[in-house]
């Protein structure tokens, strides 16, 4: 069963604060990618990642950034936290053998004050 | 601007019934295309996907018809369950490993 855990189901944040979201997956998938959930929005892409040390970004990475320093591993990092960050994060991951079957995380319910 | 179109954001269908969800892409290079299932403080889950090349697929209560003419998919399920209560995601790839999603249609069925 692949897991995907994520580091926080809510967090709490001040403005300018440097937030760090981190996901890990069991199932050593090649592919790994960020979501936010907004409501009437949508899933929209942040950032993506094929590859340890590798990244594309996605339709909407402006604010954001990402580290995939093992496979397992793709952390998603707001420099610095503004209240339009607020959001549902999702990660997902996916293997090179089924690449659009994506499996997602819980999700971490972040709060920028 | 939106790939990937849900309409009718919202559905409530009595238990056994049929439950039908729609959805429109604008982008002629989608292969393949999926429905994801998402309940409340729970990342989304897949439920169903269909290739390019087919024209419906079907798995238990669930089964996906696919237009490519029209740009248009849609999911029916039937019958329905409590259950199936969620929101529904419809997203699509045009072979690059990453997928648009549409807005999500939520399901509420009757008991």
């Amino acid at each position: 069963d692949v897991k995907v855990t994520q580091s926080s189901r809510y967090l709490v944040k001040r403005t300018g604060e440097k937030v760090f979201l981190e996901c890990v997956q069991d199932m050593d998938h090649e592919n790994m990618f960020w979501y936010r959930q907004d409501p009437g929005l949508g899933l929209r892409l942040i950032y993506f990642s094929y590859d340890v040390k590798m990244k594309e970004k996605g339709d909407i990475p402006e604010g954001y950034s990402v580290s995939r320093e093992k496979k397992e591993r793709f952390s998603l990092i707001l420099e610095s936290a503004s209240t339009n960050q607020t959001s549902m994060y999702l990660c997902a991951s996916s293997s090179g053998r089924s690449p659009y079957e994506q499996y997602f995380g819980p999700g971490t319910r972040l709060t920028v004050t | 601007d939106q790939q990937v179109k849900q309409n009718s954001p919202s559905l409530s269908v009595q238990e056994g019934r049929i439950s039908i969800l729609n959805c429109d892409y604008t982008n002629s290079m989608f292969d393949y295309f999926l429905w994801y299932k998402k309940y409340p403080a729970e990342g989304p889950t897949f439920l169903i996907s269909i290739s390019s090349i087919k024209d419906k697929n079907e798995d238990g209560r669930f089964t996906v018809f696919l237009n490519k003419s029209a740009k248009h998919l849609s999911l029916h399920i039937v019958p329905s369950q409590p259950g199936d209560s969620a929101v529904y995601f419809c997203a699509a790839s045009d072979g690059n490993n990453r997928l648009a999603f549409g807005k999500g249609n939520q399901v509420v069925v009757i008991p």
